[in-house]
């Protein structure tokens, strides 16, 4: 059974790096795409950047100057780092799996988020 | 980006009783495999989002069948045919044509 834990601190200062973790267990996080995705208090998802095999990234362009996404093979985990954050950034932040689903008689796939993490509250603030 | 739109935003239920949440996006979401990348997803309160649909109609696994995902290019609908007590929840679309992938704005089902 797959699972995922996002960890990091609950509490980041205005201006400073936001560091998450999401620690995967029941999956070789080298096989497939991870995401990472937030949701503001009250309101909707924003997905905010994937990773594949730690040479591929792709990031929302409303957030790429400030974040950074990467894998650590070794502990078979990722990790998000956004900087300069604001209270804007306020949110439950996510880590999901994209699954990897083979189209029927084609070569081709979908890559759906098939497993997420609890997700974890994080408040910025002075 | 692709801008989602869903209706209703609010949709009280009876159990029992079919329900259905319509999602539009600001552009084809046909992909040039001629598959529509339009995902459902289900937040039950206090839990994070899970896969219903993808791929516009194909069930995710465990999914219940009274789950069905219709729709392409731009117009596409999640219907409940007999809803449950347990499938209180916002409901989003989400399009995985392009990046960003982005979201609806999500469809609260209550019963009523």
């Amino acid at each position: 059974q797959v699972q995922l834990q996002e960890s990091g601190p609950g509490l980041v200062r205005p201006s400073e790096t936001l560091s998450l973790t999401c620690a995967v267990s029941g999956a070789s996080i080298s096989t497939y795409y991870w995401s990472w995705i937030r949701q503001p208090p009250g309101k909707g998802l924003e997905w905010i950047a994937y990773i594949y095999n730690s040479a591929t990234t792709n990031y929302n362009p409303s957030l790429k100057s400030r974040v950074t996404i990467l894998m650590d093979t070794s502990k078979n985990q990722f990790s998000l780092k956004l900087n300069s954050v604001t209270a804007a950034d306020t949110a439950v932040y996510y880590c999901a799996r994209h699954f990897k689903y083979s189209i029927t008689g084609t070569t081709h796939f979908s890559y759906p988020m098939d497993v997420w993490g609890q997700g974890t509250t994080v408040t910025v603030s002075s | 980006d692709i801008v989602m739109t869903q209706s209703p935003l609010s949709l009280p239920v009876t159990p029992g009783e079919p329900a259905s949440i319509s999602c539009r996006s600001s552009q084809s979401l046909v992909h040039s495999n001629g598959y529509n990348y339009l995902e459902w997803y289900l937040q039950k309160p206090g839990q994070s989002p899970q896969l219903l649909i993808h791929l516009a109609s194909e069930r995710a696994s465990g999914v219940p069948d009274r789950f069905s995902g219709s729709g392409s290019g731009t117009d596409f609908t999640l219907k409940i045919s007999r809803v449950e007590a347990e499938d209180v929840g916002l409901y989003y679309c989400m399009q995985d044509v392009q990046t960003p992938r982005t979201f609806g704005q999500g469809t609260r089902v209550e019963i009523k």
